[in-house]
């Protein structure tokens, strides 16, 4: 079984749009979460950690049920520029392992 | 201030060839990792150094890979023999606190044909 599970998509979404991802991870231990983005034939860059209760940055909102081991990331008013694929990050329980989800492509059309 | 460099930045090679792909991490970052990229396996971590010293290579596919870090600024993963199915991109990525922040910094990444 991975460690952390992604719908891969595409969400094809038009510009305005609300869009949500979810991710699973398969170990109770892990520590901490984070959510990253990778545009096309590009590295991988942080968009946002992921809280226990929730949190928020500008238009993208993360949120973390324990209970369910899932991840979700929240994006309002899709921007054309938001188009990319989005890796669901998990931390392991001493931090040193870094695993990462297959990820979820979105295409934001205009 | 400098990123993560990597190189090279492509290589085609043949089969059976060896190489070897080089890591520059940023100055004062104490941990390293070397992914490999794939479509169909997605992001997968082959080996991690806290202080130059490796940590945990489980993740590296066989004995053909090997990977060194003989100083804070500078790290190598050496594919020999390669094979076709190594066809990949490899990325290198560092972090300054042993991953607590979250954050890992990327290379651009060596893209990486076997023929």
């Amino acid at each position: 079984r991975k460690e952390v599970e992604q719908d891969p998509g595409p969400f094809n979404v038009p510009e305005g749009a609300t869009v949500a991802f979810n991710c699973t991870y398969s170990n109770s231990a892990s520590q901490s979460f984070f959510w990253y983005r990778q545009d096309c034939r590009k590295e991988p860059k942080l968009l946002m950690s992921v809280y226990s209760s929730g949190n928020e940055d500008g238009r993208f909102t993360a949120q973390l049920n324990r209970a369910s081991q899932y991840i979700s990331l929240l994006i309002r008013d899709s921007k054309l520029s938001d188009s990319a694929t989005y890796l669901c990050v998990v931390n392991s329980a001493n931090f040193n392992k870094f695993y990462f989800g297959s990820g979820t492509k979105l295409n934001v059309k205009p | 201030d400098a990123g993560v460099i990597q190189s090279p930045r492509h290589e085609v090679t043949e089969m059976g060839q060896e190489v070897t792909l080089r890591c520059k991490p940023i100055s004062g970052h104490n941990s390293l990792f070397w992914y490999r990229q794939t479509m169909m396996r997605g992001l997968e971590l082959l080996i991690y150094f806290n202080n130059n010293v490796p940590i945990d290579d489980s993740g590296m596919p066989e004995d053909r890979f090997s990977a060194k870090m003989p100083n804070a600024s500078f790290s190598t993963l050496k594919i020999q023999p390669s094979e076709p199915r190594d066809s990949a991109v490899y990325f290198c990525a560092s972090t300054p606190d042993r991953g607590r922040s979250g954050e890992l910094f990327f290379g651009e990444g060596s893209r990486l044909t076997v023929l």
